[in-house]
């Protein structure tokens, strides 16, 4: 199975903030990757697939980069409605796999 | 629009069974591949299991593979997930979610059902 390896798991940032996640994956991926958003006791919500496009209705502020093994998700500048928990995924495979989290809160 | 709701969840004893339902609407759910994905409380996503759009391809992690059952009836356009032996750690919120083959995403999902195994 790919593993997917996310970092920071926490991070703490400030409104205004210009903020980075890192998705690093066992084997190359090409850009099948995504990222999503989830607050508490909500389902994730789609931000970015194919690595780099913005799902429909997303910010413009979010925007992701990377193909292979490195992926990363910014945020340009952080707003108080983007403080939740980010995850990235892996559709190289029909055995889909998650990163473990990065937890975004107010410093 | 596009609408995933689960049901299903609820209490039950370790080594017990429960079943599953996704009911779609706002897409012609036959012409999509769906997938389950589950939660355990304070953690985070773990795929579960994938069906291709006509159920005849079909995956499961290795964490449920031999103990659950993904199923679907495009008539009825819902996906099901049939779990039996079930242990303390499948305790989690279970989401159905459709996969995009055109964006190569899962893009859509459910708001989740909570399925507790405990005694």
């Amino acid at each position: 199975d790919i593993q997917l390896t996310q970092s920071p798991s926490f991070l703490s940032a400030s409104v205004g903030d210009r903020v980075t996640i890192t998705c690093r994956a066992s084997q190359g991926i090409s850009s099948y990757l995504a990222w999503y958003q989830q607050k508490p006791g909500k389902a994730p919500k789609l931000l970015i697939y194919a690595a780099s496009t913005l799902q429909s209705g997303v910010p413009s502020r979010f925007s992701g980069s990377g193909s292979g093994t490195e992926f990363t998700l910014t945020i340009s500048s952080l707003q108080p409605e983007d403080f939740a928990t980010y995850y990235c995924q892996q559709l190289n495979s029909y055995l889909l796999t998650f990163g473990g989290g990065t937890k975004v809160e107010i410093k | 629009e596009v609408q995933l709701v689960e049901s299903g969840g609820g209490l039950v004893q370790p080594g017990g069974s429960l079943r599953l339902s996704c009911a779609a609407s706002g897409f012609t759910f036959s012409s999509y591949e769906m997938n389950w994905v589950r939660q355990a409380p304070g953690k985070g996503l773990e795929w579960v299991s994938y069906i291709s759009s006509s159920g005849s391809t079909i995956y499961y992690a290795d964490s449920v593979k031999g103990r659950f059952t993904i199923s679907r009836d495009n008539a009825k356009n819902s996906l099901y997930l049939q779990m039996n032996s079930l242990r303390a750690e499948d305790t989690a919120v279970y989401y159905c979610a459709r996969y995009s083959m055109t964006t190569v995403v899962t893009d859509y999902w459910g708001q989740g059902t909570l399925v507790t195994v405990s005694s």
